[in-house]
């Protein structure tokens, strides 16, 4: 069954430090996202990709957060300066259409300290 | 007050009975999703329900749009159904395809 892959599994980091998180989508979906779930809360939108730009981002998504599909495979989240409220657990998930089945990640989990 | 609302938030069964587990929301929706989220946090999609009734095994997902409600059931529960189950729907208003997420409900199925 195809799959969502996401890594890294766990990551910690220093405050101030950038991550990508990165997420192999399934191969000939359209729509790309990312969620994240701080623990022991709701899981919250961030941001929609499509056709190679953003199509829809939340409050949380501001400018030290960028989306990329950088060779038609990946699909990263950076945060360029982490803030310890940025610790969660990351869900990338991809459609095959806009009404399609969407098919999750297994999470990253990011830890910042 | 939350677009999504599922109930109950916690709930043990013992083996073999019969679980519900209910979702309201407040906005009209293209599609609503039944996901199950593992102990360990990944999260895999069970249903997406735009009318009527589905059923997969021993899982049953219902919805009512005029009453904005939709309903998870599990028939004869197995301790390996224990996990978190979420109702999330996709919102008519603002276009996007973006899901808004219910708080989920912990289900425990107990020998």
């Amino acid at each position: 069954e195809p799959e969502v892959t996401q890594t890294p599994s766990h990551q910690v980091t220093q405050m101030g430090q950038e991550v990508i998180l990165r997420c192999v989508p399934i191969s000939n979906h359209l729509y790309f996202y990312w969620y994240r779930q701080i623990l022991g809360q709701k899981v919250e939108f961030l941001v929609s990709f499509y056709n190679n730009e953003i199509s829809e981002k939340s409050e949380i998504f501001d400018d030290q957060f960028s989306v990329e599909r950088p060779d038609g495979s990946n699909f990263t989240l950076k945060i360029r300066s982490t803030k310890l409220e940025d610790s969660a657990m990351y869900f990338c998930a991809s459609q095959g259409r806009a009404t399609g089945e969407l098919f999750f990640g297994e999470g990253s989990r990011l830890t910042v300290l | 007050k939350n677009e999504v609302e599922q109930s109950p938030q916690n709930l043990t069964a013992q083996e073999g009975e019969f679980i519900t587990i209910n979702c309201s929301y407040s906005v009209g929706i293209s599609a609503l999703h039944w996901l199950q989220q593992h102990p360990g946090g990944g999260i895999v999609s069970l249903f997406m329900l735009s009318s009527g009734k589905k059923k997969h095994g021993r899982l049953i997902a219902t919805i009512n749009i005029q009453e904005k409600h939709s309903s998870l059931h599990i028939t004869a529960s197995h301790p390996r159904d224990s996990a978190v189950y979420i109702c999330a729907v996709r919102s008519t208003t603002g276009g996007g395809n973006k899901l808004t997420f219910g708080t989920g409900t912990q289900l425990k199925v107990e020998l």
